[in-house]
């Protein structure tokens, strides 16, 4: 069964710039997340959606915007790029409705703002 | 803001040591506690989850978890070579969370054999 697939894997910038970032979830998830990871930190929670619609939204700028389509895949989209964009971005899939930490997570698409 | 802090690292154990990972979380409620294991490169995978005070086993690792002490720590018995990678602590609060945790920063973890 394929994972969380996420494209592009790599990606180089120039700021000011915008990109726009895809996931697929694991077939039969409907809650997908988006994560934020500079290196030597922890992921920081950016945005959630279920069920296509927007959950919950991390202390990130307007500049960063998602949705999710009727299929459960998610578009994350950065405008106006900044060199402190430059990050590991993690989409993650969940099952259950609810509470829960079980997320898996995408090989992640790592973005270089120059 | 809520915080979540792990032990500083890196951690160096030699193998078939026993490796303790630790961690603190500031919001009092949260109810549910994760371990994810990042191996260099790689994306983070769930390795233990827990959410009742006490232990959890599960093979060589054990969760510990004590909500009076806000205190979440993973034990690695007989530690491998094949286990050196960041380890990351993670928290959920109880509301209607599908998908956000708080993550630690991560204990990096070297067992050299």
């Amino acid at each position: 069964d394929a994972g969380v697939t996420q494209s592009p894997t790599h990606l180089i910038k120039t700021r000011g710039q915008h990109v726009t970032l895809r996931c697929s979830p694991i077939s039969g998830h409907k809650s997908v997340s988006w994560y934020q990871q500079v290196l030597g930190q922890g992921p920081q929670f950016i945005f959630q959606y279920y069920e296509k619609e927007e959950r919950g939204r991390g202390n990130f700028p307007d500049r960063f915007s998602a949705r999710q389509f009727p299929n459960y895949s998610s578009e994350l989209n950065v405008n106006a790029l900044l060199l402190g964009d430059s990050a590991l971005y993690l989409c993650a899939s969940s099952f259950r409705a609810g509470n829960t930490g079980e997320l898996f997570f995408g090989e992640g698409s790592r973005l270089t703002v120059l | 803001q809520k915080e979540v802090e792990q032990n500083s690292g890196p951690l160096s154990v030699p193998e078939g040591a026993i490796a303790s990972l630790n961690c603190t979380y500031s919001d009092r409620g949260s109810q549910s506690f994760f371990w994810y294991r990042q191996y260099s490169g790689k994306s983070p995978e769930l390795i233990m989850f827990i959410y009742s005070n006490g232990d959890k086993e599960d093979g060589r690792f054990t969760a510990q978890l004590n909500k009076a002490s806000q205190y979440v720590s993973l034990l690695i018995r007989d530690s491998q070579p094949s286990d050196s990678a960041t380890y990351l602590c993670a928290v959920s609060d109880g509301g209607t969370s599908y998908g956000k945790l708080t993550f630690g920063q991560g204990t990096i973890l070297t067992v050299h054999p």
